[in-house]
Order: structure tokens, then sequence, then C-alpha cells
């Protein structure tokens, strides 16, 4: 599967939209991109996916560019909940591995 | 739904002691993951079953680590004997085996072996 990178931290204010940002510059075809983030002290959660189309549910958006080498979530109203590290994963249909990298630490600020 | 459920969520044991961590799937899921976390690796798979048949083993770190799934609704993963090393948070996932869906994670057992 591609490897991602992810910038190590960001913070946002209480209320604004969070962008948080994904490159995936050696994504193949038939590999979708993933979201989880985890919250202290609980198992990932499961945000998102999508393949080349953008994406939106109730608890945020996918924004994949055109080339698919890079995507952005956004989470449009962030709350002090929304605090936690931003998993963005490449993982192939037929393959059951996700792999992990270090992630997005996000703070949400008051 | 009352999603992926993991006991203990905490356990503390001495060096060389038998350890049983227990996960309950989600109704319906076929596929069940079991995951280690420590600071220094991050997220691993250990092991990986589908229909209740292991699939991929080749996460579990040596001959001390076993996992069962004796039915859909029940797994364990049992570390005898337990060394220091093992200390981490140990996550149950699992996943309706459809394509792209996504893996639901139990709030995991954080082991202590002292």
């Amino acid at each position: 599967d591609a490897k991602t990178t992810q910038p190590p931290s960001m913070d946002c204010a209480e209320g604004r939209a969070a962008n948080l940002p994904c490159n995936h510059s050696t994504i193949s075809g038939n590999e979708y991109v993933y979201w989880y983030r985890q919250i202290h002290s609980q198992g990932p959660q499961y945000i998102i996916h999508g393949l080349k189309n953008n994406e939106t549910n109730e608890m945020a958006s996918l924004i994949i560019t055109e080339d698919r080498k890079s995507s952005t979530l956004i989470l449009p109203h962030a709350t002090l909940r929304d605090t936690a590290v931003y998993y963005c994963i490449v993982r192939a249909n037929s393959n059951y591995q996700l792999i992990w990298g270090a992630g997005t630490k996000l703070i949400i600020k008051p | 739904d009352a999603g992926v459920i993991q006991s203990p969520r905490h356990e503390v044991t001495e060096m060389g002691q038998e350890v049983t961590l227990r996960c309950k799937p989600i109704s319906g899921h076929n596929s069940l993951f079991w995951y280690r976390q420590t600071m220094m690796r991050g997220l691993e798979l250990l092991i990986y079953f589908n229909n209740n048949v292991p699939i991929d083993d080749s996460g579990m770190p040596e001959d001390r680590f076993s996992a069962k799934m004796p039915n859909a609704s029940f797994s364990t993963l049992k570390i005898q004997p337990s060394e220091p090393r093992d200390s981490a948070v140990y996550f149950c996932a699992s996943s309706s085996g459809q394509p792209n869906s996504p893996l639901h994670f139990g709030n995991g057992t954080r082991l202590t072996v002292t």
C-alpha cells in the first residue's frame, strides 16, 4: 500500500473549520483514502473514506485532488471534543491491512 | 449497537503470568483483528480472522502469543508467559468483510507487566 505523509501537529480554534492535509503521491488506482482518528484513551474511530470523488458524512468532508496524490479532511465546525490524532491511510480494496503512520495531532483551542 | 467490546480495560500482572484478553465483535461482522499499540511502534496488526479462521498471524510476536476465535461473537488473545516488553494497549477491531468496509475498534485493554 502507498505511504502517506501528514504534518505531525496542527492547531485550530474552536468553531472554525479544521483542514487536515495528507500526501499520498504513490497511490495506486485501486487504493482508497481512509481517515481515522484516535481520541486519548480510546480506540481508533473511522471517519470517512473515498476513492476519487469528494465525500461528506455527518462527521467530516473528504476532498481528494484530481490527480489523487493528496487529500484534505475537513471538520466544518471544530469542537474541543475533536482534539485527537488523525490518521490518513491508503488501502487497496482487496487488502485487509491498514498501515498506520504517526498521524496528525490536532488540538482544538477555545 | 454496542460496538466492539473488550475486557478487561486494564490489566496489571507480574512477569511470567498468563494474560487473557477478550473481545466481542459487532454482531454480523465476519472479520476480526487484534492490534497492539505502543509509543515506539504505533499500531501493529497482530492477527486477522475471517469467518472465525485465522488468515494472517504474521504479526504475532512469538510463540508466547496465541489467539482464538471459537465462534463469531468471541475472540481471545493470550500471552503465556507474559514479559514486561508486552506492556502495551491491545485493540480488537471488527468489520463486515465487505469491500471497503471500515474497521470498528474497541476501546482497548491497557496491559502492564511488571
